[in-house]
């Protein structure tokens, strides 16, 4: 089956620094991939959309300049937390879509958990 | 905006007895209808669809019921075990675009 990695798994940091999250697809290519954050019972929401080779799509209300977002080749996304502010932690989750499978199945990442200090 | 609601934030149920978690959306143009389970601090699984094309899917203990009319759609878990307890996700999109999900609902199951 379709796996994604993520890494690293759980991260804390001070506030004010830089964190970066890597969101991999082992095996397959993935040339859209999807960033998620998951408040405290709340749902999943999405936050942008990574396509290989391009920039990638924020969501409404999403700073594009604070959650930086590469997707340099069709294994790798990466989401860079800047300046992380105590209010940034929460559970992030990516996830990578198998155009090979029926209806552009995603497949999830395990999540990091940030926490900033 | 919430276009898929999940208004039950938690279900409780005896193990053997039958589970059954309600979704609701209100984008119409959704065509592709999922439902995921998650663990804490793990990513979500995949546990089941259906297309818009369909009223029903099953897989084992899991089945997927679809009312498009209603925009309602429904999981049911039979017979429940006490390894079911988690956060099921509804999620639905169209086209294969980026998916929409609701809040969750924390089932737990009970031996």
């Amino acid at each position: 089956g379709a796996v994604v990695s993520q890494h690293p798994s759980r991260v804390i940091c001070k506030s004010g620094t830089s964190v970066k999250i890597e969101c991999r697809s082992l095996d397959f290519q993935a040339t859209t991939m999807f960033w998620y954050r998951q408040f405290p019972k709340k749902s999943l929401m999405l936050m942008a959309t990574s396509n290989e080779g391009s920039k990638a799509t924020y969501e409404q209300g999403v700073e594009k300049d604070k959650f930086l977002i590469n997707h340099a080749s069709l294994t790798l996304s990466t989401l860079t937390v800047t300046s992380a502010h105590p209010e940034d932690s929460s559970f992030y989750i990516c996830s990578a879509r198998d155009h090979r499978r029926p209806n552009n199945e995603q497949f999830f990442g395990p999540g990091t958990r940030l926490t900033v200090l | 905006d919430q276009q898929v609601k999940q208004n039950s934030p938690s279900l409780s149920v005896q193990e053997g007895r039958i589970s059954i978690l309600n979704c609701d959306y209100t984008n119409s143009m959704f065509d592709y209808f999922l439902w995921y389970k998650k663990y804490p601090a793990e990513g979500p699984t995949f546990l089941i669809s259906i297309s818009s094309i369909k009223d029903k899917n099953e897989d084992g203990r899991f089945t997927v019921f679809l009312n498009k009319s209603a925009k309602h759609l429904s999981l049911h878990i039979v017979p429940s075990q006490p390894g079911d307890s988690a956060v099921y996700f509804c999620a639905a999109s169209h086209g294969g675009d980026d998916m929409r999900f609701g809040a969750g609902t924390r089932l737990t199951v009970k031996p």
